[in-house]
């Protein structure tokens, strides 16, 4: 079993839809979650991280369910500058970000 | 007023070559890394350094070494190049806070293409 698992994409959605990636991860010894963001060609940047209690910062919305080992993404009212791959990651104390393989989002006016 | 910086951008050379890649960060982090991004986007760490150590150290080929001269500046040096090297590698530094939550910030890239 992958260590971080994501949806397989690609979601192709048209602006103003709501659309949800999910994840899960296998080690239950993680401590740290976190969605990126990467745009084609261009380094991994952090969305945001994820706290037990679910947290949002304007159209995103990060939920953390430590008993199923599940994290999710939520994008409101998509905007064409979303179009982006999102990564998925995790980490333990003392050790690299483990990233699942993204998934693409594709926004279409 | 780059936080993370990477030479070369790109780099393109012949299999059988000796090549590094440098990365600087000027955020004042403690630990650095290298990741390789392979053709099917898969990102996946190499190495971490912490004050200059080396703290993670995967299941890479010993053709490639890293070298942290100080905790500003992590470079990856990689000898005898083959196809299999082509890939994206990201330089990353972060600053530990707490019992193990810290973001990571990536470097642009570079782009290694062995022919």
């Amino acid at each position: 079993r992958k260590e971080v698992e994501q949806d397989p994409g690609p979601f192709n959605v048209p602006e103003g839809a709501t659309v949800a990636f999910n994840c899960t991860y296998s080690n239950s010894a993680s401590q740290s979650f976190f969605w990126y963001r990467q745009d084609c060609r261009k380094e991994p940047k952090l969305l945001m991280s994820v706290y037990s209690s679910g947290n949002e910062d304007g159209r995103f919305t990060a939920q953390l369910n430590r008993a199923s080992q599940y994290i999710s993404l939520l994008i409101r009212d998509s905007k064409l500058s979303d179009s982006a791959t999102y990564l998925c990651v995790v980490n333990q104390a003392g050790t690299a970000l483990i990233f699942g393989k993204g998934t693409t989002l594709s926004v279409s006016s | 007023d780059t936080a993370v910086s990477q030479t070369p951008k790109y780099l393109v050379t012949q299999m059988g070559n000796d090549k590094s890649i440098k990365c600087e960060q000027n955020l004042g982090h403690d630990t650095m890394y290298w990741y390789k991004q392979d053709s099917k986007k898969f990102l996946k760490i190499m190495f971490s350094y912490n004050n200059k150590e080396l703290i993670i150290n995967e299941t890479v080929p010993n053709r490639f070494s890293p070298k942290s001269p100080d905790k500003a500046h992590l470079n990856l040096h990689i000898n005898s190049l083959e196809l299999g090297d082509s890939a994206v590698y990201f330089c990353a530094s972060s600053q530990r806070v707490g019992q193990g939550t810290y973001e990571q910030y990536f470097g642009p890239g570079t782009r290694l293409t062995v022919t």
